[in-house]
C-alpha cells in the first residue's frame, strides 16, 4: 500500500497569513493527488485534484503544487473560514490511501 | 445540484449485518464510478470499496474483501454497501462518493453513522 504522510499534523496562523501543508508518498505517484477540506462537522470536499487542479468553486488563494513523491497545499491569505482539517489522498493505486490530516487553527 | 444522501446506519451488534444505501440525484448515475470512504470517530479518513459507472468491476480495501459488497442499481440511482460479519473496528461515519475521472471524490454525501457494539 502507499502510505501518504502529511506535516504538519497541527497548525495554528494568523489572519491574512500563507500557511503550507506538505504530503509525502510512499512511492512516486505521478501527481495522482487530491486535497481535501473537512470542517468542522461537516463533510469532506474537493479542493485540488491531479497535484495542481483547482476544483470548481474553491477559492482562488488556495493551490497545489509538487510532483513524484512530494506534494503541497498553499492556502494564501488565510481567512477564518479555512479553519478545518486538511487531507491529502493519492489516488495513483489502490488502495486508495489519505494522510493523517492537518488541523489549522486560527492563531 | 449534486446530492448523495445515505441511509441505514445505526447500532449493530457484532458478526451481524447492515446495508447501506445512497441515492444520488443531479448527475447522470450512470456515468460515474462511486466509492464508499469511511471514517472512525476523530479519526482520519479511509477508502472502503469503489465501483465502475456500470458495475462490471469493484475493488475493496484488504479488511473488508470477502465481508463487505458494494454494488449499484442505476436504474434506481442508488449506490449499495452491504456489511457482514460486522466487527468494531467497522464502526465509523461512512461516506457516499463520486469518483472523479480525473481522480479524487469530487462530491460527498453527509455520511452516516455505523455502531458496531454489543
Amino acid at each position: 500500500d502507499i502510505q501518504m504522510t502529511q506535516s504538519p499534523a497541527s497548525l495554528s496562523a494568523s489572519l491574512g497569513e500563507t500557511v503550507t501543508i506538505e504530503c509525502l508518498a510512499s512511492e512516486d505517484i505521478y501527481s495522482n493527488l487530491a486535497w481535501y477540506q473537512q470542517k468542522p462537522g461537516k463533510s469532506p470536499q474537493l479542493l485540488i485534484y491531479y497535484a495542481n487542479s483547482l476544483n470548481d468553486g474553491v477559492p482562488s488563494r488556495f493551490s497545489g503544487s509538487g510532483s513524484g513523491t512530494q506534494y503541497s497545499l498553499k492556502i494564501n491569505s488565510l481567512q477564518s473560514e479555512d479553519v478545518s482539517i486538511y487531507f491529502c489522498q493519492q489516488n495513483y493505486d489502490s488502495p486508495w490511501t489519505f494522510g493523517g490530516g492537518t488541523k489549522l487553527e486560527l492563531k | 445540484e449534486v446530492q448523495l444522501v445515505e441511509s441505514g446506519g445505526g447500532l449493530v451488534q457484532p458478526g451481524r449485518s447492515m446495508k447501506l444505501s445512497c441515492a444520488a440525484s443531479g448527475f447522470t448515475f450512470s456515468n460515474y464510478g462511486m466509492a464508499w470512504v469511511r471514517q472512525a470517530p476523530t479519526k482520519g479518513l479511509e477508502w472502503v470499496a469503489t465501483i465502475s459507472y456500470d458495475g462490471s468491476s469493484t475493488y475493496y480495501r484488504d479488511s473488508v474483501k470477502g465481508r463487505f459488497t458494494i454494488s449499484r442499481d442505476n436504474a434506481k440511482s442508488t449506490l449499495y454497501l452491504q456489511m457482514n460479519s460486522l466487527r468494531s473496528e467497522d464502526t465509523a461515519t461512512y461516506y457516499c462518493t463520486r469518483s472523479s475521472f480525473p481522480g479524487g471524490f469530487d462530491y460527498w454525501g453527509q455520511g452516516v453513522m455505523v455502531t458496531v457494539s454489543s
